[in-house]
């Protein structure tokens, strides 16, 4: 079964940092691997996709990148700014099963001003 | 991207009603929608898997009869909570990807839905 893991589960920066966001997986075979946002109170906002066959995506001051060999993703936030403060989840759906969607438990980030 | 939305945003009820939540795809047919169920501070838990014209697939340990999931179109799916009870305040999100040809493979969320029962 696949287990994802984000890292750190909380993290508080200055505005203006540059940040990166970690994903783990343990199982390669994934379809396509999702970033989200998750304001308090809310439901999720979809950041970026990265299908299997790509190794990053790109919006704005966001940029994702998928490493499927060693399970790894990243979310690298540049500039960071207070309304950034959110927590952010990665969802992986494997290859296997398009129903699936397995999520990390988020990390909460901080952005002071 | 696409638009999921969630009705409504939130509602208390007294112990013992039921009450129907609504989920609809604005911009794309859904073939398939998801209900989540989220506790404080935690991920979302998967409930069921909701398919157009036919059962929903529900996980393991969540009960068919309680929640039940209706999924009549390709752009409204719902989920009513029968004779809830104070454990079953939550928050509830649903989400759908688009039909085959059209699905990109990316999960789109709706607003989420707050449910307190007295």
């Amino acid at each position: 079964k696949q287990e994802v893991t984000q890292i750190p589960a909380a993290l508080s920066v200055p505005e203006g940092e540059n940040l990166v966001l970690n994903c783990s997986f343990t199982d390669s075979a994934i379809y396509n691997l999702q970033w989200f946002r998750q304001d308090p109170g809310k439901g999720l906002t979809s950041l970026l996709l990265i299908q299997s066959s790509q190794r990053e995506q790109t919006s704005g001051r966001l940029n994702a990148s998928l490493d499927k060999s060693s399970g790894r993703s990243t979310l690298y936030i540049a500039a960071s700014q207070p309304g950034d403060s959110a927590t952010y989840l990665c969802a992986v759906r494997p290859a296997y099963n398009f129903n699936k969607f397995y999520f990390g438990s988020g990390t909460k980030l901080n952005v002071k001003p | 991207g696409a638009v999921v939305s969630q009705h409504p945003s939130w509602v208390i009820c007294k112990s013992g009603t039921s009450v129907k939540i609504e989920c609809r795809s604005l911009d794309f047919q859904a073939t398939t929608m998801f209900w989540y169920r989220q506790f404080p501070k935690q991920s979302l838990m998967l409930m069921a898997t909701s398919n157009e014209g036919s059962k929903a697939t529900y996980e393991q340990g969540v009960e068919k009869d309680k929640f039940l999931i209706n999924h009549a179109s390709l752009t409204l799916s719902t989920l009513t909570v029968t004779s809830a009870h104070p454990e079953d305040s939550s928050f509830y999100i649903c989400s759908a990807r688009g039909l085959a040809g059209e699905d990109t493979g990316e999960l789109f969320f709706g607003e989420g839905s707050r449910l307190t029962v007295l």
